[in-house]
């Protein structure tokens, strides 16, 4: 069965350097998200795209993330520099564009420790 | 903006004992999902809802979708130890989803 792929599963670093995150969504489908869930709360939308266009990206703190999808396949989130604060699961969720249909498949996500 | 809330928060049952947990929007939603997180896991989908009014059965679960579109419910009959993990329910306002704040249950053997 096909499956969402991030790398990597776990990242330590120190505050003030640059993180990257990666994610191969399920091949076909057009709508990639990247959610920030901290421990005990709900996934929170950072950004949306619709193949490699923005969708939304009102949640995401624009002075120090970024993400990108230039071939419409797989995308990159990157932060710089990393705050303690920015310690958390993120994940990477893909869906198909089927109407109204949106089963989201959601990666194993990275841990990331900011210290 | 749009908000999503859950209750109850965490929930505890015996074995066997039924479970309901509740998703309320701050605005009319087109549609609703749900998904369960294991310990340690990530969320997976159980079920999209989008009529009003709309009941939909998987086993031992039941999901309702409120007439104004801005309620939904979870209920889980005679729970089980499988069955333990946060439910999160997503809302769709326009294009995009907001979960919910998740209610975690535990299951008492």
């Amino acid at each position: 069965e096909a499956e969402v792929a991030q790398s990597p599963r776990y990242k330590i670093t120190e505050k003030s350097q640059a993180v990257a995150f990666w994610c191969d969504p399920i091949s076909g489908h057009a709508t990639l998200y990247w959610y920030r869930q901290i421990l005990g709360q709900g996934p929170e939308l950072l950004v949306q795209f619709q193949d490699e266009s923005v969708v939304d990206d009102s949640q995401l703190p624009k002075d120090r993330f970024s993400a990108e999808r230039l071939k419409g396949v797989d995308s990159t989130l990157k932060i710089q520099p990393a705050e303690l604060g920015d310690s958390a699961m993120y994940l990477c969720a893909s869906s198909k564009l089927a109407g109204d249909y949106n089963e989201q498949f959601f990666g194993p996500g990275t841990r990331l420790t900011v210290l | 903006g749009q908000q999503v809330m859950q209750i109850p928060q965490y929930q505890h049952v015996q074995e066997g004992e039924d479970f309901t947990t509740y998703c309320n929007s701050s605005t009319t939603l087109s549609n609703i999902q749900w998904y369960k997180q294991r310990p340690g896991g990530h969320p997976v989908f159980l079920i999209q809802l989008v009529k009003s009014g709309e009941v939909k059965k998987q086993k031992r679960l039941t999901f309702q979708f409120g007439e104004a579109k801005k309620n939904s419910s979870l209920h889980i009959t005679a729970t089980q130890t499988t069955d333990v993990g946060t439910y999160f329910c997503a809302g769709r306002g326009t294009y995009k989803y907001i979960f919910g704040t998740g209610t975690r249950l535990k299951v008492l053997a």
